[in-house]
């Protein structure tokens, strides 16, 4: 089976920088990222590992190493503070998972 | 602009059935694959399922394969998802997202309706 790790939790003070990463034994081409409020839907902020939806802001970047793909917010804000998760597609876009999940917790 | 409304959620008992609807509007349903994710109580996203754009192609997280049934009637621009034989383990909001223009990505999600499993 396949699966994408990411630290369970993310503490920031405003101002600074937050990165979350996300890593898998067979991650693919390319990854995605997602902002989940409390009681919201989530909303993708990365796609195709790098590149902003319109109306993201400029402060939600990603990026690749290896097979690790890491979600940077800089600087942080207040609003900020939420679920992130990592996500990618599998076995010729058959097959797709989600990231365990990342708690950014604005101090 | 972009919406997606899910219904058909509720309270069900173990082993009964339960089919939601998702409605799509703003854009060119019949262009787009579409997805249900689920996310349990208090637990992190779970893919469950994808159909084509012309609905001939389904593909399933395993947890549910062989119950649940996607389908698709882009004459109405409506979604489905035929649940069977439903496990407390399947109690979850569960939303429809569009797939993304040209990737694997979620780009528009409904605001999801919660399923309840339970005697």
């Amino acid at each position: 089976s396949y699966e994408l790790t990411q630290p369970p939790s993310v503490s920031v003070s405003p101002g600074q920088t937050a990165r979350i990463t996300c890593s898998g034994d067979a991650l693919p081409k390319y990854a995605y990222w997602y902002q989940q409020k409390p009681g919201q839907a989530p909303v993708l902020v990365i796609y195709k590992d790098n590149e902003r939806p319109s109306g993201i802001p400029e402060r939600f970047s990603g990026s690749r190493s290896g097979p690790t793909v890491t979600l940077t917010i800089s600087p942080v804000q207040a609003e900020d503070e939420a679920d992130y998760y990592c996500q990618s597609g599998y076995r010729s876009a058959t097959f797709y998972v989600f990231g365990t999940g990342t708690k950014v917790t604005v101090l | 602009q972009v919406q997606l409304v899910e219904s058909g959620g509720g309270v069900v008992q173990p082993g009964r059935s339960l089919r939601l609807s998702c409605a799509a509007s703003g854009f060119t349903f019949s262009n787009f694959g579409m997805h249900w994710v689920r996310q349990a109580p208090g637990k992190g996203l779970e893919w469950v399922t994808v159909i084509s754009y012309d609905g001939n192609n389904q593909y399933y997280a395993d947890s549910v394969k062989g119950r649940f049934t996607i389908s698709r009637d882009n004459s109405k621009n409506t979604l489905y998802l035929q649940m069977n034989n439903l496990r407390a383990e399947d109690t979850a909001v569960y939303y429809c997202a569009k797939q993304g223009y040209g990737d694997l990505s979620f780009d528009y999600w409904g605001q999801g309706t919660l399923v309840t499993v339970s005697s």
